[in-house]
């Protein structure tokens, strides 16, 4: 599986935008961009997955660039509920391991 | 409600005595993982299964084996716990990795060795 790069940390206002980067830059073609967030010691839970094309749910949206060597997540109105650590990881249906990093610790500012 | 269950959720043990950390899912997920979280080093993944009887090594399964006998269950095994195994672990589970579907965590089981 690629490797992922982020950010250790981030503040954010409540209320704004929170835009988290991730890179992976040596990403293959059948490779899927997922994002997770653990809050406190809870197991991660999911956030938003994409390929290619750009996503949004009920949480977040993901954008994917064109060469999809990095993407952004973004949570549009971040509350203080949001502060988690937030794990971008990459996955294919060929090679089973999977690769969490340490993440990016969001801190959402009242 | 589909979920992933770990037992004990927490767990204080002495050095050498052997221990299992059951996980179980009831959504028929092929693939099961078991994963430790220490501070500053993220979480790592111990080992994975990807079917009944069918299991592999992560990036750090030395002191652990695993058992995959029923779909459903992936019990962790400690059979000489070390202080260095004193963590916080998950448990996971999700369809086979390339359906772009989305991995289920346990709550953890935090494990203190003596």
């Amino acid at each position: 599986d690629a490797k992922t790069t982020q950010p250790p940390s981030m503040d954010c206002a409540e209320g704004r935008a929170a835009n988290l980067p991730c890179n992976h830059s040596t990403i293959s073609g059948n490779e899927y961009v997922y994002w997770y967030r653990q809050i406190h010691s809870q197991g991660p839970q999911y956030i938003i997955h994409g390929l290619k094309n750009n996503e949004t749910n009920e949480m977040a949206s993901l954008i994917i660039t064109e060469d999809r060597k990095s993407s952004t997540l973004i949570l549009p109105h971040a509350t203080l509920r949001d502060t988690a650590v937030y794990y971008c990881i990459v996955r294919s249906g060929g090679y089973q391991k999977v690769t969490f990093g340490i993440g990016t610790k969001l801190q959402v500012i009242p | 409600e589909a979920q992933v269950t770990q037992n004990p959720r927490y767990l204080i043990t002495v050095t050498g005595k052997k221990l299992t950390v059951t996980c179980s899912q009831n959504m028929n997920h092929e693939y099961m993982s078991w994963y430790r979280q220490d501070p500053g080093l993220g979480l790592r993944q111990i080992y994975y299964s990807m079917n009944v009887e069918v299991t592999d090594k992560g990036d750090v399964p030395e002191g652990y084996k695993v058992s995959r006998k029923e779909k459903r269950n992936f019990p962790l095994i400690l059979e000489s716990p070390s202080p260095n195994q004193t963590s916080l672990y998950f448990c996971a589970s999700s369809p086979l990795p390339g359906t772009s579907a989305e991995a289920f965590f346990g709550q953890g089981t935090r494990l203190t060795v003596v």
